[in-house]
């Protein structure tokens, strides 16, 4: 299998469950990042990976977490989610952050009723 | 802040109708201009990384132009199959370690048989 692969492709979860979404690279890059799509919005960078090491995280609430055993896998840890938080979360890697393109994931589509 | 404006938000044309799609960007210390496009449903797909002004970049009926303050990418007459969301981005990398890219809002392209 090649590229980025995302799973799982849709999700639906009530405000108080806890559920992961899960993300691995085939492509041997040493950077990784969650980012999230909403309608009409940019997309929002949320975590990033750089060699396992997280290197930035824009403010984003303590409801997400992240996690990134090896430069391969990255997880994020969902918890008592909004109903604001529905949306696409997508996963991407790069070979150097900043400057080399990002190769995106398929995503997950969210829904927190 | 760093800032990526894309336009028009929506474009809809004929089949064969050359067109520019727009992207202007303050992005303080500027390590490439990315351009991605994204059909519904998937992630974003990578197309040109753009590194300085006056670099240009070409695929199929696809080009894309970068200046100081803005990037263009032209399309020459287009096919059915070009409708998607185009995405600018622009990468930083601040020397404390790995940055994401800040992206644009897109513009949706539509064109008509």
């Amino acid at each position: 299998e090649t590229g980025v692969t995302q799973t799982p492709r849709h999700l639906v979860m009530g405000m108080t469950n806890k559920k992961s979404l899960k993300c691995e690279q085939h492509l041997g890059h040493n950077a990784m990042y969650w980012y999230k799509q909403s309608a009409k919005k940019p997309l929002e960078l949320m975590f990033v990976y750089s060699l396992e090491e997280r290197v930035e995280n824009n403010s984003v609430p303590s409801r997400f977490s992240p996690e990134c055993p090896n430069s391969s896998h990255l997880f994020l840890h969902l918890h008592t989610l909004q109903p604001e938080d529905s949306a696409l979360y997508l996963c991407a890697s790069s070979q150097e952050a900043g400057r080399s393109p990002l190769h995106f994931g398929n995503g997950t589509r969210l829904t927190v009723t | 802040e760093d800032q990526v404006t894309q336009s028009p938000e929506a474009l809809r044309l004929q089949e064969g109708e050359s067109s520019s799609l727009n992207c202007s960007y303050t992005v303080s210390g500027l390590r490439g201009l990315f351009w991605y496009r994204q059909d519904p449903g998937k992630g974003p797909e990578f197309l040109f990384t753009l590194y300085s002004a006056g670099e240009e970049k070409e695929k199929e009926r696809l080009k894309a132009t970068l200046t100081k303050k803005e990037s263009f990418l032209h399309i020459t007459a287009p096919k059915p199959e070009d409708s998607a969301t185009y995405l600018c981005a622009g990468g930083t990398y601040s020397g404390g370690g790995a940055d994401g890219l800040t992206f644009g809002k897109g513009t949706h392209l539509i064109i008509q048989p």
